[in-house]
């Protein structure tokens, strides 16, 4: 149990263009997602936080504006990166998790979306 | 800020040997410490956790340990093998909704 799915897998964009990311909790519903990066070499960086029905919180240094997220549903986080650009390519990673009986900080991850910006 | 040192240099060892992965933290002690395994372009799967008030955890041939006066965690693959080729990643969890990530160590066992 506790899939989580994120598609596409990977793509290719332009620069200037839009791309969405979807991340789906397929057997559970996700009262948080997370949405991270990683780049080459280097740790997941978290990018925001989630919660269903009502605004991400996004960490320092992350644009708001650039890296829109919405959490419409307990199964369905989208991530859309507007105007991309080539130092946006990185791997995006999103996790769930819910309101559950433990007490840790307990996430499923997806499998990531490997984005590229030409 | 908190930070988390993993060895950043690959860890090559002979399968059936015991593979040591060593996770370091600076500031205060988490909660929690995780770790996971991450395989190339893949997301991070959870493998064990480790509380703070807990010396040690073990799973199958995976064994972990905590020392909150070092500031570290060690972790450890008993007789290794080929299969577990991959970068494991320790996260501290702070005991908020957030999980802070090292940048891992890539194991590599050879036959």
């Amino acid at each position: 149990g506790a899939v989580v799915s994120q598609h596409p897998s990977w793509v290719i964009c332009k620069s200037g263009t839009s791309v969405k990311i979807e991340c789906r909790s397929l057997d559970f519903q996700a009262t948080t997602m997370f949405w991270y990066r990683q780049f080459p070499k280097q740790s997941l960086m978290l990018m925001a936080t989630s919660n269903e029905g009502s605004k991400a919180t996004y960490e320092q240094g992350v644009e708001k504006d650039k890296f829109l997220i919405n959490h419409a549903s307990l199964t369905l986080s989208t991530l859309t990166v507007t105007s991309a650009h080539p130092e946006d390519s990185s791997f995006y990673i999103c996790s769930a998790s819910w309101q559950a009986a433990s007490s840790y900080n307990e996430q499923f991850f997806g499998p990531g979306t490997r984005l590229t910006v030409l | 800020s908190q930070k988390i040192e993993q060895n950043s240099e690959a860890l090559n060892i002979q399968e059936g040997k015991t593979a040591t992965l060593t996770c370091n933290y600076t500031n205060y002690s988490p909660a929690y410490l995780q770790w996971y395994r991450q395989d190339p372009g893949r997301g991070p799967v959870f493998l064990l956790l480790i509380r703070e008030n807990e010396k040690e955890k073990r799973k199958e041939r995976l064994k972990v340990t905590f020392d909150t006066t070092l500031k570290q965690s060690l972790f450890h693959i008993t007789a290794s093998q080929p299969a577990d080729s991959a970068t494991y990643l320790c996260a501290l969890d702070m005991d908020t909704d957030k999980l802070i990530f090292g940048t891992g160590t890539r194991l590599q066992v050879f036959p």
